[in-house]
């Protein structure tokens, strides 16, 4: 049992390339996320999935988009990375989507953009 | 919009003293308070939380209480140990666009020195 796995673990792009980041979950959880945690800001979402089918943006989506392929995977498209952009991303998930349930984080993604 | 302040940015203590860490909240519908801690270079993992129908909750050495009428909380950590340096993350739930999502507090790294 994984829990929550993403790729790759660390990334360099130039700015306006792009790059797809994974997750994986293997908890038979209905509900996902997408987090990016920047220096002296906590964690902000950037999109969710409530469950197999739906997205939706959460705080921070400008730049990003998100596709749900199946209820294990949960992917996040930059189209076309800025320096603003550079951070750690967190992937979640949980049994529902509900704030009172607890969310599982897989070991991030630090991605750099020049 | 929704906002949690979480105080102090970091926290030095020595081995076997007490940690206290606090948050404050602007939603007052907020009604679950996860506390997560993350070692350095690891994932967010919740370690404690607190349902707004109860004032107090203890697990072990570790304890967390609310104040709903002032809006804030906190994480005491008793007989603090080296293994309890890490950044602590606060957050509280607000209902926004549809979703009841958590809203983070920028976080608290607390060394505790041998």
């Amino acid at each position: 049992n994984a829990g929550v796995t993403q790729t790759p673990k660390f990334q360099v792009l130039k700015t306006g390339q792009s790059m797809t980041l994974q997750c994986a979950q293997d908890m038979n959880h209905n509900s996902m996320y997408w987090y990016r945690q920047d220096p002296g800001m906590g964690l902000r979402l950037i999109y969710y999935s409530a469950s197999e089918g739906t997205t939706d943006k959460g705080e921070v989506p400008n730049g990003y988009n998100v596709s749900r392929l199946n209820k294990r995977e949960f992917s996040l498209r930059l189209e076309s990375a800025a320096p603003s952009q550079t951070s750690v991303y967190f992937c979640a998930s949980s049994t529902e989507t509900s704030p009172q349930e607890t969310q599982y984080f897989g070991p991030g993604t630090r991605l750099l953009v020049l | 919009g929704e906002n949690v302040e979480q105080h102090p940015s970091t926290l030095s203590v020595q081995e076997g003293d007490s940690a206290v860490i606090k948050c404050t909240y602007s939603d007052s519908a907020s009604n679950y308070f996860p506390w997560y801690k993350q070692e350095l270079g690891k994932r967010p993992q919740l370690i404690i939380d607190i349902r707004s129908n109860v004032g107090e909750k203890k697990d072990q050495r570790i304890a967390v209480t609310l104040n709903k009428t002032a809006k804030h909380f906190s994480l005491h950590i008793t007989e603090t140990q080296p293994e309890d340096s890490a950044v602590y993350f606060c957050a509280a739930t607000a209902f926004s666009g549809g979703y009841n999502k958590l809203i983070f507090g920028a976080g608290t790294r607390l060394a505790v020195h041998p």
